[in-house]
């Protein structure tokens, strides 16, 4: 069974300065990788995903992402966050095929402070 | 519309009683998924359809939870006999097949008092 971890249940930041959220995933077979964001009382919004090729992809909302594969990282970065970054952030896995069934993170809530 | 709706957004239900959530998703996709997040965890497979074949029920806590989506569009998250443990926000996602992510609805928060 494959599972994901985000280390990180909270992080504070301040606004303009840069974060990234950590995930790692375990799975024997390939996987397609997702960063999805959930603002209060919503559903979840797909910031990116990497389904093959370059190791580096970009979302919306200026957040990108590295797949390393040694690793079985897939950590998300943003330069400079805004207030309006404040959200809960989840990584997830399919197995197989990018949209078979999704295993998720615990999250990690993103507070920006001005 | 646009997006996957999902209604009733809230519901209130007395433990015992049933309750069904009603997923409508973008019209003409033909994957349907349905998730469980409890309060603060990530969401967790519930079932999936293709269509209106059920294919993968490997999420379902108990045979309290029963779901069906009888032509292929919209979809019925149904529990019966519900208890504590079941409150939770349910979600729903479509997508066009298996090769396109998911799109998720704003998801039902159900509280079971």
């Amino acid at each position: 069974a494959q599972s994901v971890t985000q280390l990180d249940s909270q992080v504070p930041v301040f606004e303009e300065a840069p974060v990234e959220l950590r995930c790692n995933y375990s799975s024997s077979v390939s996987v397609y990788l997702f960063w999805y964001v959930q603002y209060p009382n919503q559903g979840l919004q797909l910031l990116l995903k990497y389904l093959s090729g370059s190791t580096l992809v970009k979302g919306i909302n200026g957040f990108e992402a590295e797949f390393n594969k040694s690793q079985t990282s897939f950590h998300l970065r943003k330069p400079s966050v805004h207030i309006s970054d404040t959200a809960e952030y989840l990584c997830a896995v399919s197995r197989g095929a990018a949209g078979n069934k999704l295993t998720f993170g615990g999250g990690t809530r993103v507070l920006v402070k001005p | 519309g646009a997006g996957v709706s999902q209604s009733p957004r809230y519901k209130v239900a007395k433990r015992g009683q049933d309750v069904a959530l009603r997923c409508d998703p973008i019209s003409g996709h033909v994957s349907l998924f349905w998730y469980q997040q409890a309060l603060g965890q990530g969401p967790e497979f519930l079932t999936y359809f293709q269509n209106e074949a059920q294919l993968d029920k490997s999420g379902l806590p108990s045979d309290r939870f029963f779901a069906e989506r009888p032509e292929g569009s919209v979809s019925t998250l149904k529990i019966q006999r519900t208890q504590q443990e079941d409150s939770a926000v349910y979600l729903c996602a479509s997508s066009r097949d298996t090769l396109w992510p998911q799109h998720f609805g704003d998801g039902t928060r159900l509280s079971i008092l």
